[in-house]
């Protein structure tokens, strides 16, 4: 158990629709990392946020969103959904921003399927 | 990040030692290696990590050779829960992200 938390751990759901997926970072981390691991695509890095404002910025979609709230969990929300969003979502966490050694903990993932 | 290449796949024997190479031949003088590993669809595990000088700890050896162009994970008594895909990322110690590749898919055998 990483100490990083992910709910829900499915979600099925159509074309067109909108979700939110969300993360509870280890106590005392201050990074959150939101990665998207696709069959054909393999995990890819889409979005940073450090402390509540965005650190850094990967392959995510304009149709994405993502925040982090005061209390550092994070959500990630995902619009306008088609066939090819149907992935696994992982959350990421760590102590700081990045600077330095930086270990990333890795939560269980949402499954998405859009149908 | 440098890029890195790894073998797609590979078995080992129950209790034998699981050497799992990486070469990453453009790394620059800033940019640590690092090994996570994912088993079956959990997230991303922690393995390791080095700059230059080999390193150990309770779950693996990193072997980074003399001009860092390479290295090699080692498993030195690989169970079943090892199988898994291990990942072999170089990341400059600035950066606020994991490139995953495609990793190593380690199959150990009874």
């Amino acid at each position: 158990d990483s100490g990083v938390t992910q709910t829900p751990k499915h979600l099925i759901t159509a074309t067109g629709q909108r979700v939110t997926l969300r993360c509870s970072p280890r106590s005392g981390d201050l990074s959150v990392y939101w990665y998207q691991q696709s069959l054909d695509q393999g995990l890819q890095f889409l979005i940073q946020y450090y402390n509540g404002e965005e650190r850094a910025k990967g392959n995510i979609l304009e149709r994405f969103s993502a925040q982090q709230f005061p209390d550092l969990h994070s959500e990630l929300n995902l619009s306008s959904l088609e066939l090819g969003d149907s992935a696994l979502y992982f959350c990421a966490s760590s102590v700081s921003g990045g600077t330095g050694y930086n270990e990333q903990f890795f939560g269980p993932g949402t499954r998405l399927t859009v149908l | 990040d440098a890029k890195t290449t790894q073998p797609p796949s590979m078995d080992c024997a129950e209790g034998r030692a699981a050497n799992l190479p990486c070469n990453h031949s453009t790394i620059s003088g800033n940019e640590y290696v690092y090994w996570y590993r994912q088993i079956h669809s959990q997230g991303p595990q922690y393995i390791i990590h080095g700059l230059k000088n080999n390193e150990t700890n309770e779950m693996a050896s990193l072997i980074i050779t003399e001009d860092r162009k390479s290295s090699t994970l080692i498993l030195p008594h690989a169970t079943l829960r090892d199988t898994a895909v291990y990942y072999c990322i170089v990341r400059y110690s600035g950066a606020n992200n994991l490139f995953f590749g495609t990793g190593t898919r380690l199959t150990v055998i009874p």
